[in-house]
């Protein structure tokens, strides 16, 4: 009953640095979502993949890449890290429709020094 | 455009008391609307959703929403509160254009339960 996997779940990081946060699910669905959780800021897109084969941006792409490898992943790579973008990094799926609730991972935690 | 505003950011109850948290919304169609709870260091959960039927909606764990139209709201409710509701709620909207959707969070609100 796994649902939405995240890893890794913690990180640390030095500026410049590049690191990939992998994501699957094993629920058959064909949407996919990366977040990012800031005190007080509630979740913001970064970007996201309506279906296997597409990916487009969110309201907070700059920093990022993502890859849609096939239905169950989806990663999101940081190619040169930097401070503000320690953050919590949460991957969610769902069924395609506006009335369909995205199912959430348990975050990775990244740390940026 | 969509948008959503949780009206306050901390809501304070004893254990036993009612609680109310508020989301109001902003939609150019008819949307669906949904409220998440994250419990700390966990990822968010579905505690229930709108989608144009009832306007009553009951959740999980005994909370309920009430979608109305006219006030462009939908407020969280739950009769007595337990020490394990305290957590994180959220509030989301989300429209369909185009065949794809992307919901729009509200900036959540932390429920604090006194013992």
């Amino acid at each position: 009953n796994a649902g939405v996997t995240q890893t890794p779940k913690f990180q640390v990081l030095k500026t410049g640095q590049s690191m990939t946060l992998q994501c699957a699910q094993d629920m058959n669905h064909n949407s996919m979502y990366w977040y990012r959780q800031d005190p007080g800021m509630g979740l913001r897109l970064i970007y996201y993949s309506a279906s296997e084969g597409t990916t487009d941006k969110g309201e907070v792409p700059n920093g990022y890449n993502v890859s849609r490898l096939n239905k169950r992943e989806f990663s999101l790579r940081l190619e040169s890290a930097a401070p503000s973008q320690t953050s919590v990094y949460f991957c969610a799926s769902s069924e395609r429709g506006a009335d369909q609730p995205q199912h959430f991972g348990d975050g990775t935690r990244l740390s940026i020094l | 455009a969509q948008s959503v505003t949780q009206l306050d950011s901390h809501v304070s109850v004893s254990e036993g008391t009612p609680v109310l948290l508020r989301c109001n919304y902003s939609s150019s169609y008819s949307p669906s609307l949904f409220w998440y709870v994250q419990h700390p260091n966990k990822g968010l959960q579905l505690l229930l959703k709108y989608t144009s039927a009832a306007t009553l909606v009951k959740g999980i764990n005994g909370f309920e929403a009430e979608f109305k139209k006219s006030e462009t709201s939908f407020h969280l409710t739950k009769p007595s509160a337990h020490m394990s509701d305290a957590a994180e709620y959220f509030c989301v909207v989300s429209d369909p254009p185009g065949g794809s959707y992307i919901p729009t969070f509200g900036r959540g609100t932390s429920l604090i339960v006194h013992p």
